[in-house]
Order: structure tokens, then sequence, then C-alpha cells
């Protein structure tokens, strides 16, 4: 099985920062289409995950534009430009490439 | 797009249990559907998916030969027939749209196996 390994665990964050999650996979993540399947959620206590960004660097509907992915391979990082208090939560990584799809162990962002 | 999970609650171990997602606002025979779980307080993990027509299926190897994954096109709705239950199967099931790239969720159902 691919392992997703994200830093770190605990991101404290002071508001107007930025901040970034580094998510690693035990082997690439280009499937034999050509597309990597690295997408992004975002949790927050009690609700449903939702999805940030797709295929690495795709932002989803009315997700705002401080946040961005990128990376490649077996290397990937999402990063929030200008940290604000909404963004708490926990963050995970998931690839989509190889069956079992699995997720990272997730990032708790807090504010300062 | 909405995705309703129905068909959680308490079961004993070794029990069954079948978990519907009903879909509405989008063209459901268009879509793969997935099944996540999340035990409490722990992270994500994938179940199964399905892919649009129905005809492959995909199971993580801690529920393979136990969870059924299936779909009923003339109802918009996806099930997942979970048998011989164990304790660690506690958790919130979410369904979602697509397999690789999950884009919308369900609230979830909450399945707690405990004798």
């Amino acid at each position: 099985d691919v392992v997703m390994t994200q830093s770190p665990l605990s991101l404290p964050v002071t508001p107007g920062q930025p901040a970034s999650i580094s998510c690693r996979s035990s082997q690439s993540l280009v499937h034999s289409d050509g597309n990597t399947y690295l997408n992004w959620f975002y949790q927050r206590p009690g609700q449903s995950p939702r999805r940030l960004i797709y295929k690495v660097s795709n932002r989803d509907s009315g997700v705002p534009d401080r946040l961005s992915g990128n990376g490649s391979g077996t290397d990937f990082t999402l990063k929030i430009s200008r940290v604000e208090a909404e963004d708490v939560g926990v963050y995970y990584c998931m690839q989509g490439t190889h069956r079992p799809y699995t997720f990272g162990q997730g990032t708790k962002l807090e504010v300062k | 797009v909405q995705l309703l999970e129905s068909g959680g609650g308490l079961v004993q171990p070794g029990g069954s249990l079948r978990l519907s997602c009903t879909a509405s606002g989008f063209i459901f025979s268009d879509f793969a559907m997935s099944w996540v779980r999340q035990a409490p307080g722990k992270g994500l993990d994938w179940v199964s998916s399905i892919d649009a027509s129905g005809g492959k299926t995909y199971y993580a190897d801690s529920v393979k030969g136990r969870f059924t994954i299936s779909r009923d096109s003339s109802k918009n709705t996806v099930f997942l027939q979970m048998n011989s239950l164990r304790v660690e199967d506690t958790a919130v099931y979410y369904c979602a749209r697509r397999m690789s790239t999950p884009g919308y969720w369900g609230q979830g159902t909450l399945v707690t196996v405990s004798s």
C-alpha cells in the first residue's frame, strides 16, 4: 500500500502569516493515464471532509486563492499564503492513483 | 449535489448492517461512488468503491470478504452491506462521489459495533 506521510502533524500559525503542509508518498503518484491523483481535504470537527485541491494543484469551486497546491512524483505541498481564523481544522492529503487509496494522518492547523 | 447516508446504528460484533447513500443533483449513473470511514478521533480510511456501471468493485483489505458495495441506478442509491462486523469497524461512514478524486461527500452515518 502507498503510505502518505504528512508533516507537520500540528501547525500553530499567527493570523496573516503563511502556512505550509507537506505530503510525501512512498511511491510515485503518476498514474498510467498521465494524471497525478493527489487531493487535499479539509475537515472541521463534526463536519464532513471538504475537498480543496484535486490532481495536485486544481482548486475546487469556492476555495480561496490563498490556498494552493503543488508538487510532483512523491512530494507535494499545500500552502496557505495568509492564514485566517476560518482555516482552523484538520487537513488531509489523499492519493487516488493506486488502490487501496490512502490518506495522510492529518495536519491540525490552529490559529495562535 | 447531495449525498444522504442512512442505515447506521448499534450492532453487536458478528452482526450485519446495510448502509445506503441516496444521491441527487447529478446524473448518478455517470459517476463512480465510494465509501470512506473515520473511526472516532482518527483519520480518514478508504473502504470501497464501485465504478459508474456497477461492474467493477474495489475493497480495502480490512473489509474484503465481509463488505459488499452495490448500486441501484433506478434509485440513485449506493449500498454498503456490512457482515461479520468487528469492534474496529466502529466509525462514521461517508459516501463520496468518484473514486480517485472524491469531490462531494455526505454527512456520514455512525456505525457502532459493541456488545
